[in-house]
């Protein structure tokens, strides 16, 4: 069955830090791959996603991320966190042909970023 | 524009009581989901509707019944609560079917059963 792999939990950064969250998908086909960002208390907002074409992926606020196709891999990536970028982050697959459907994403179980000021 | 509401955003009830949550959109979304958000699970789906009067099932869909008579509206019964059930409930829309859509999230109702 598909899935979704976040390894990194929680991690805990001091601002200006570089950040690289990690996500690995298993699925042999074609996928799209979105990361979503959920501050405290709101709802989840889409960071950024992949569709096709250039695998890396410019998303908002300086957010980034690479498709690697060989690894399966759509890390998130960006150069010096903030303290307002404290959140949690869900990495998500939409596998076409997963049950039949094309909209069913797959979400990680999530990691939670504190950045310390 | 409000986009998406939930109602209500908290809720407690008891074992065995029967509860609606409800999820309304002013875009005219054609699709709609429903996810509970656990920790160590992420967001699970369970339900989701492609159009009015149009549902299929989820990853978690057992305990839980849905309906969608309107477009706008996509509201999520539990027939007879239990614990487990205890959970972030989220709604979410998409424009058009297509495997690079983005899904819109609501803010979410925090549901306790006791």
């Amino acid at each position: 069955a598909q899935s979704v792999s976040q390894h990194n939990h929680h991690v805990i950064l001091s601002e200006a830090a570089s950040l690289e969250l990690g996500c690995n998908y298993s699925y042999g086909g074609t996928v799209n791959l979105f990361w979503y960002v959920q501050y405290p208390g709101q709802h989840l907002q889409l960071l950024l996603k992949y569709f096709s074409g250039d695998p890396l992926v410019k998303g908002i606020k300086g957010f980034e991320a690479e498709f690697i196709k060989s690894k399966f891999s759509f890390n998130l990536r960006k150069p010096s966190v903030q303290w307002s970028d404290t959140a949690e982050y869900f990495c998500a697959v939409n596998a076409g042909n997963y049950g039949g459907a094309t909209n069913k994403l797959i979400f990680g179980t999530g990691t939670l970023l504190a950045v310390q000021p | 524009d409000a986009g998406i509401t939930q109602s209500p955003r908290y809720k407690i009830t008891e074992t065995g009581r029967q509860v609606t949550l409800m999820c309304h959109q002013t875009w005219s979304h054609s699709y709609m989901f429903w996810y509970r958000q656990d920790l160590g699970h992420g967001l699970r789906l369970i339900y989701y509707s492609a159009a009015a009067d149009i549902t299929d099932k989820g990853e978690v869909p057992d305990g839980y019944v849905v309906s969608r008579s309107k477009t706008e509206n996509f509201p999520l019964t539990l027939e007879s609560a239990t614990r487990s059930q205890t959970s972030v409930y989220f709604c979410a829309t998409q424009l058009a079917g297509g495997r690079g859509e983005t899904q819109y999230f609501g803010p979410g109702t925090r549901l306790l059963v006791l």
